[in-house]
């Protein structure tokens, strides 16, 4: 079983829907949960981070992080042919400041169509 | 701010030759940068942790003579692609995190990633 667990999609929704986005995962030390959005043939960019349970919004995307769970979501909001890409989930144990290896999902691939 | 640029962006170079990839942090100090690699449709794979003034540290399955890290200062990190063959292909990517303390722990940036292709 992978630590982390993504459906790879594709996952696809007509402009202005409401996505969701999730990971699984299996180990309880995670804290620290990343969402990234990577277009094609660039590196990935950093869209929200969490600490711990609980909701972040910025905009239109809010992370939600349910530690009980182990399971972590993605929403996006009124959605836009540009949020097309994929999405990776990633997750850390600890806190030092950049330097620890982030544990990543496959990544979902999202296309909104017109 | 915390933007880490990669060069170059794409190569093509021919079988049995050596390639080298900069990654800089541009306004922040990175003591530990990352390299993955990602094949299409694919999630990134890490291929080693590079430590400032140290060895790199590589995951299991990479080859370290045949990927070269080389972590020059707190801004510049290198890998290069010795005697690349066709399988080498991929995308590569390498991400680096602030040092200062106003930055979200464990946050990674990435670089834009460099496209090799080996004839």
């Amino acid at each position: 079983q992978k630590e982390v667990e993504q459906d790879p999609g594709p996952l696809s929704v007509p402009e202005g829907a409401i996505v969701s986005l999730n990971c699984t995962y299996s180990n309880s030390a995670f804290q620290y949960f990343m969402w990234y959005r990577q277009y094609s043939r660039k590196g990935p960019e950093l869209l929200m981070y969490t600490y711990s349970s609980g909701n972040k919004e910025d905009g239109r995307f809010t992370a939600q992080v349910d530690k009980s769970s182990k399971y972590i979501s993605l929403f996006i909001r009124d959605s836009q042919p540009s949020d097309s890409a994929t999405y990776l989930c990633a997750m850390s144990p600890s806190f030092t400041g950049g330097g620890n290896k982030l544990t990543f999902g496959t990544g979902t691939q999202l296309k909104v169509e017109l | 701010g915390a933007v880490v640029s990669q060069h170059p962006s794409w190569v093509i170079c021919k079988s049995g030759t050596s390639v080298k990839i900069e990654c800089r942090s541009l306004d922040f100090q990175a003591t530990t940068m990352f390299w993955y690699r990602q094949f299409p449709k694919q999630s990134l794979m890490l291929m080693a942790t590079s430590n400032e003034g140290s060895k790199a540290t590589y995951e299991q399955g990479v080859e370290k003579d045949k990927f070269l890290i080389n972590h020059a200062s707190l801004t510049l990190s290198t890998l290069t692609v010795t005697s690349a063959h066709p399988e080498d292909s991929s995308f590569y990517i390498c991400s680096a995190g602030p040092r200062t303390s106003g930055a979200p722990a464990d946050t990674q940036y990435f670089g834009p990633g460099t496209r090799l292709t080996v004839l």
